[in-house]
């Protein structure tokens, strides 16, 4: 099956400055990469995806890659704050019904 | 428009009791998902169901788990005989859809705690 690799575990970043989460997967067939952000005790909630056919998406201060050659993808998000803190969770999907997900990154962000 | 509804939000069984938890997707969305989280890890996919249909099931331990969702009411997760390391939380998406490029939507989540 699908596997999903992701790094770092843990980032801390200061107030404004930009962070980077990156994540690989193993099936070429994946054709479909949402980002979930979980807040403490809170449900994780879809913040940007990507599928296969388009190399990058933006979204405000966040934006997901996406090189399918080397089955690798990663979330910016630009101009920190405070409320971006929180565990963030990439995922990749071959059928839409049964997602892989990373084993998350705890993004600190220093006011 | 109502989220995906879970609950209970939090459980506390003894161990071999039993566990149900329960979910209603969102408005007009057919298909649920059970996803297994436990400290410190990622979400672990367990079943995709449609009303009364199991779809897919490869995650679900083959002992003591069940899920179901029928034609009236919400899907249910039951867990028999509990175990400590059964502890964790249970997360239940919905979608309208399933297939290729589908989006799924969390609910808060039940946290099982086993003592």
């Amino acid at each position: 099956g699908e596997n999903v690799e992701q790094h770092p575990s843990t980032l801390s970043v200061q107030e404004g400055d930009s962070a980077v989460i990156k994540c690989t997967y193993s099936d070429s067939a994946s054709n479909y990469f949402p980002w979930y952000k979980q807040e403490l005790g809170k449900r994780p909630q879809l913040i940007i995806d990507i599928r296969s056919n388009v190399g990058e998406k933006k979204d405000q201060r966040i934006a997901v890659t996406l090189n399918k050659t080397a089955k690798h993808f990663s979330l910016h998000i630009t101009e920190t704050q405070p409320e971006d803190s929180a565990v963030y969770f990439c995922a990749a999907s071959i059928t839409g019904n049964q997602f892989y997900f990373g084993t998350g990154t705890s993004l600190t962000v220093i006011p | 428009n109502a989220g995906v509804m879970q609950n209970p939000r939090h459980l506390v069984r003894r161990r071999g009791q039993e566990a149900r938890l329960r979910c209603s997707p969102m408005k007009g969305h057919s298909h649920v998902y059970w996803y297994r989280q436990l400290p410190e890890e990622g979400l672990k996919f367990m079943v995709y169901l449609q009303k009364e249909n199991i779809i897919d099931e490869s995650g679900m331990p083959k002992e003591r788990f069940s899920a179901e969702f029928p034609k009236e009411g919400p899907s249910i997760l039951r867990i028999q005989q509990v175990v400590r390391g059964d502890s964790a939380a249970y997360f239940c998406a919905s979608s309208p859809t399933g297939g290729s490029g589908n989006t799924i939507y969390f609910g808060e989540g039940s946290w099982l705690t086993v003592v």
